[in-house]
């Protein structure tokens, strides 16, 4: 089983219309959770990160964390086309000595016009 | 512009070559990690550094490479007699001291391309 998983997409999406993400993870242990949003050749960008259960709006993203499923989603709503994009689900774990993360291997989104 | 940044973007190197790649953190930020990312997966983590000191390194980092950071400001990789399997993307990550929740902002990525 991976560390953190995410279905690889393509997810389509009409403009205008809600995106939802999801991703699941299998250590109870992970304390923090982050979603980055990646461009084609580019860095992954840090949308918004999520630590105790339940939801967390910013702008027209919001997080959703259910430590007892195991499992965090992203909600994107108004879908631009600029939203189109891998998202990356990451899971940050203090290991004694460092906290670090562990990434899945995204999902891409496609906002259709 | 006060963000992560690293030298140089784009690498192409022949086999057998030694490469090394820079990463300047954002200043006040005491954490520093390198990952590497491969097409079609996500950033995996090499190292990490609190300060000067390299407080964990992964399995995936073999001895053919090498990390420093050695005035806790700057970071530097380093990759001993490349193979073509290094070729990646390399990714440097900042994150605030004494942040609880780890959030780490990426640098713009070296991409390595060896042939």
């Amino acid at each position: 089983q991976k560390e953190v998983e995410q279905n690889s997409g393509p997810l389509s999406v009409p403009e205008g219309a809600i995106a939802s993400l999801n991703c699941t993870y299998s250590d109870r242990g992970s304390q923090s959770f982050f979603w980055y949003r990646q461009y084609s050749g580019k860095s992954p960008e840090l949308i918004m990160f999520i630590y105790s259960n339940g939801d967390k709006e910013d702008g027209r993203f919001t997080a959703q964390l259910n430590k007892a499923s195991q499992y965090v989603s992203l909600l994107i709503r108004d879908s631009q086309p600029s939203d189109s994009a891998t998202y990356l689900c990451a899971v940050n774990l203090y290991t004694g000595t460092a906290s670090k993360l562990t990434f899945g291997t995204g999902t891409r989104l496609q906002v259709t016009l | 512009d006060t963000g992560v940044s690293q030298d140089p973007r784009h690498k192409i190197t022949k086999r057998g070559q030694n490469v090394t790649f820079r990463c300047d953190p954002i200043s006040e930020h005491n954490r520093l990690y390198w990952y590497r990312q491969t097409l079609g997966q996500g950033p995996e983590f090499l190292t990490y550094f609190q300060n000067e000191a390299q407080l964990e390194k992964s399995r995936l980092l073999s001895d053919r490479f090498s990390a420093e950071r050695p005035k806790g400001s700057f970071s530097t990789l380093e990759i001993q007699r490349t193979e073509q399997g290094d070729s990646a993307m390399y990714l440097c990550a900042s994150s605030p001291a004494g942040g609880p929740f780890n959030e780490q902002f990426f640098g713009p990525g070296t991409r390595l391309t060896v042939l």
